[in-house]
């Protein structure tokens, strides 16, 4: 997992500050969306997902924020400590009515590195 | 523990010498995925299975083959490995399909020389 961080945006926040990590999904007919974070040497890992049919949705110290107006998604996290450091992906799917494809399609990522 | 496990987990080989990567979860999951991740590219779909016997490709099935015999496995097979294979393979699966989050593999980095 070491080059997965290579060539990515990255988001350097301070410690105990807020993270935004934002992401723009490609396909208006997309009705599920999932963040994931991957560890250095670490398989992609659950975080969040969301419906179509809301705009917001919260976790354990993550949000996640859904506008199908401009495509935007975006995972907001709180008090951001060292071991959240990580690579962010963000996926869509047309699965969710049923209708769609069950493939999710990820984004390219985001690192976050987290200053003590 | 719920997992999903892979082997190897490291592999250099040679172009053309058939290899097959395994997968195995104990969960029960209906719906199983192989993805690669190459830098820049984030995660791509390479095969999928909604269940046992039922397998379909996902965006780059070319020079892979999958199978699905029993509901816990799916293995990766390269029959004829080529270098731009080279990459870090990911298995993972999840309950259903569509809906669901998946659980991912910890990895197998695939060097082919």
């Amino acid at each position: 997992g070491e080059s997965v961080g290579l060539h990515l945006p990255t988001l350097s926040v301070q410690e105990g500050d807020n993270s935004i990590i934002n992401c723009a999904y490609s396909n208006s007919a997309s009705d599920y969306f999932i963040w994931y974070k991957q560890e250095s040497g670490k398989g992609p890992q659950f975080i969040i997902d969301i419906r179509s049919n809301m705009d917001k949705r919260q976790g354990q110290r993550v949000t996640v924020l859904l506008n199908k107006t401009v495509k935007h998604l975006s995972l907001q996290i709180a008090a951001t400590q060292p071991g959240d450091s990580a690579v962010y992906f963000c996926a869509e799917s047309t699965g969710y009515s049923g209708a769609g494809s069950y493939q999710l399609t990820f984004g390219k990522g985001t690192k976050l590195s987290v200053i003590p | 523990e719920a997992q999903v496990t892979q082997n190897p987990r490291y592999l250099i080989t040679v172009t053309g010498k058939k290899l097959t990567v395994t997968c195995s979860q104990n969960m029960n999951h209906e719906y199983m995925s192989w993805y690669r991740q190459d830098p820049g590219l984030g995660l791509r779909q390479i095969y999928y299975s909604m269940n046992v016997e039922v397998t379909d490709k996902g965006d780059v099935p070319e020079g892979y083959k999958v199978s699905r015999k029993e509901k816990r496995n799916f293995p990766l097979i390269l029959e004829s490995p080529s270098p731009n294979q080279t990459s870090l393979y990911f298995c993972a699966s999840s309950i259903g399909i569509g809906a669901y989050e998946q659980y991912f593999g910890p990895g197998t980095r695939l060097t082919v020389t």
